[in-house]
């Protein structure tokens, strides 16, 4: 079975652009959280989408905004780049969302902002 | 305090060698544990789950949990140069957002674990 998986695999913007990154999660799952990871740190959490709905969201500006479609795939954007937003973006999936789930993570989108 | 810490690093241990990280997190709710090894350039890969207090092996990999102390080890045997990367803990605990809850997974900062042959 194909694991989680994103697109595109590397990006590089300017400031001030705008950037869409995509998901879609294993088969089967219907929850799809995404993740920020800059270099020499843990990931931080952005959002959470369970059945297309948002369940929860981190401590990020609004410039950040996802969504999730009808067959769960999910998308990332984040408006008005800032040179601090270069970083791997990480999308991981589970089969519903709850304390006892546990999340596969995707290969990943490794941002960079000039 | 950090919602999650793991002990700093780097840490170097020889081949053949037991590894042992450590992580403590500060929220009594958390409910699941998680180990993640992550490769340089790549994204992290799940190692182990423990859910309830003891030790949990699978393999050469041992996770313990004290949710007393709010502890969580791996401990890694027989440790090959294949084992040298970033070890991440992660503690997932109820979060409620406009009256709807979710599992919000919290990581560590990460130590990085080095096998020399």
């Amino acid at each position: 079975d194909a694991g989680v998986t994103q697109s595109p695999t590397h990006l590089i913007k300017t400031r001030g652009q705008h950037v869409t990154l995509r998901c879609s999660p294993i088969s089967g799952h219907k929850s799809v959280s995404w993740y920020q990871q800059v270099l020499g740190q843990g990931p931080q959490f952005i959002f959470q989408y369970y059945e297309k709905e948002e369940r929860g969201r981190g401590n990020f500006p609004d410039r950040f905004s996802a969504r999730q479609f009808p067959n769960y795939s999910s998308e990332l954007n984040v408006n008005a780049l800032l040179l601090g937003d270069s970083a791997l973006y990480l999308c991981a999936s589970s089969p519903v969302t709850g304390v006892w789930e546990t999340q596969y993570f995707g290969p990943g989108t490794r941002l960079l902002v000039l | 305090q950090k919602e999650v810490e793991q002990n700093s690093g780097p840490l170097s241990v020889p081949e053949g060698a037991i590894a042992s990280l450590n992580c403590t997190y500060s929220d009594r709710v958390s409910q699941s544990f998680f180990w993640y090894r992550q490769y340089s350039g790549k994204s992290p890969e799940l190692i182990m789950s423990i859910y309830s207090n003891g030790d949990k092996e699978d393999g050469r990999f041992t996770a313990q949990l004290n949710k007393a102390s709010q502890y969580v080890s791996l401990l890694i045997r027989d440790s090959q140069p294949s084992d040298s990367a970033t070890y991440l803990c992660a503690v997932n605990r109820p979060a409620n957002a406009g009256g709807t809850s979710y599992g919000k997974l919290t990581f560590g900062q990460g130590t990085i674990l080095t096998v020399h042959p």
